[in-house]
């Protein structure tokens, strides 16, 4: 079974600073992706960033970065630069391409930024 | 390109009722799925589907049936609502390794 662990329910930022949000995972898959997605206020899932197990550098979009560290089992999303537009909460999930597409999700963490 | 359509975007339901949340999508992704998201918390895998004909269950499948009659359509029935299903559920389709799209969201309160 695939498990995300997310333990930081909530988070505060100043505003053009950086911040890391946690996130560990558990599988016994090989073949695995690992994504972040960001819900607003308004509740819609805003696909943020992936990264695939066996890829070999962090995957970076943007202001958004991937700090993967299989051995750790572990996937923090770092945002630099925080805008007030990052408020929201953050959820990071993890797909087995062995079963079919599957993604699980974590509990979440509410990042709020602050002017 | 519509991605994933969800209707009805809100209902009320009486403890009881049944009633079918609409799903489609129109990217030909093989793989689509079902979550809820209650206050607080993460989303929550009901029911997914890696093709038309293949359904599985997820993490809280009780009180859920669907079915995949074709690649676009995905149907999450509530046989017999229950005020535990008050929830948002999102639909989401895929392909194998990328990313998922989402719907819009069907906010259910069930009184």
């Amino acid at each position: 079974a695939q498990k995300i662990t997310q333990t930081q329910p909530g988070m505060f930022v100043q505003e053009k600073e950086a911040v890391t949000l946690d996130c560990t995972y558990d599988t016994s898959d090989q073949s695995y992706g690992l994504f972040w997605y960001k819900q607003p206020s308004s509740g819609e899932m805003i696909f943020l960033i992936y990264q695939g197990s066996y890829d070999e550098q962090n995957a970076t979009e943007g202001r958004y970065s991937l700090n993967f560290q299989k051995a750790r089992k572990s996937a923090n999303l770092v945002i630099s630069a925080s805008q007030l537009g990052d408020s929201a909460m953050y959820f990071c999930a993890i797909k087995s391409y062995n079963q079919g597409g599957k993604l699980i999700f974590g509990q979440g963490t509410e990042l709020s930024v602050k002017p | 390109n519509a991605g994933v359509t969800q209707t009805p975007k809100f209902q009320v339901l009486k403890t009881g009722q049944s009633m079918t949340l609409q799903c489609a999508q129109d990217m030909n992704h093989e793989y689509m799925s079902w979550y809820r998201q209650d206050p607080g918390m993460g989303l929550r895998l009901i029911h997914y589907s890696v093709g038309a004909g293949i359904t599985d269950q997820g993490e809280v499948p009780n009180g859920y049936n669907v079915s995949r009659s074709t690649t676009e359509d995905f149907p999450l029935r509530l046989l017999s609502a229950a005020p535990s299903q008050t929830s948002v559920y999102f639909c989401a389709s895929s392909d194998t390794v990328g990313e998922q799209y989402f719907g819009p969201g069907t906010r259910l309160t069930v009184t």
